[in-house]
């Protein structure tokens, strides 16, 4: 089945640093995958996505370039702010309907 | 435009009992989808509902269950509740038109605890 790998965290930086937090992913066919995050008590909110190979999402200064060869969708930040601190999920979608499979979420907390 | 909208935001049962929780999606979408939310098992789907029928379904036993109204209003029922259904669920709805994907918005999630 499909599946989506990763890194572990916590992540902890100093602002204005440089963020990459890896993800990997196992599908059938070709899905579109995406980023979301979450903060402290909330939802998921949708940061970024990609629909086909080679495409770039971006979002808030956040970028994601779809890899189909590596099979990698690594989330990149140039300079990470404190309000930056979130939970971060890698997600795909295979098919129809709306079946989001998710990472285990990665844990930035970012820090003055 | 309204959000996505939880029913309760926190519950809190004992074992055995049963529970329904509700979501409330974005006034036009037609599409809403349930995930559970836990530290050990991270994010799983559970089902997603269109136009009042079921179109997509994860791996959980038969104690879930979901159903959607017409007006897209959505509920979902757990049976017999045991310690390990203590978790954040949260509630997606999107357009979804014609089985493809589009964006979906997360509710604020029901923190629901068996004890």
């Amino acid at each position: 089945g499909d599946s989506v790998t990763q890194m572990e965290g916590p992540v902890t930086l100093s602002e204005e640093a440089f963020l990459t937090i890896n993800c990997t992913y196992t599908a059938t066919g070709y899905p579109s995958l995406f980023w979301y995050v979450q903060y402290p008590g909330e939802g998921l909110q949708l940061l970024l996505k990609a629909t086909k190979a080679d495409d770039k999402g971006s979002n808030k200064g956040f970028e994601a370039t779809y890899r189909k060869e590596t099979t990698s969708f690594h989330l990149e930040k140039g300079s990470v702010q404190v309000s930056d601190s979130a939970v971060y999920f890698c997600a795909l979608i295979t098919g129809g309907g709306n079946k989001l499979t998710f990472g285990t979420g990665t844990q930035l907390k970012v820090e003055l | 435009k309204a959000g996505v909208t939880q029913t309760p935001r926190y519950l809190i049962k004992t074992r055995g009992q049963q529970v329904t929780l509700s979501c409330s999606p974005i006034s036009g979408h037609r599409s809403v989808s349930w995930y559970q939310q836990t530290p050990g098992q991270g994010l799983q789907f559970l089902f997603e509902y269109f136009s009042e029928t079921q179109r997509n379904k994860g791996n959980f036993p038969g104690r879930f269950s979901g159903r959607q109204f017409s007006n897209s209003r959505s509920e979902m029922n757990v049976s017999t509740l045991e310690l390990g259904d203590s978790a954040l669920y949260l509630c997606a709805s999107s357009q979804g038109t014609g089985g493809l994907y589009t964006e979906a918005f997360f509710g604020q999630g029901t923190r629901l605890t068996v004890v």
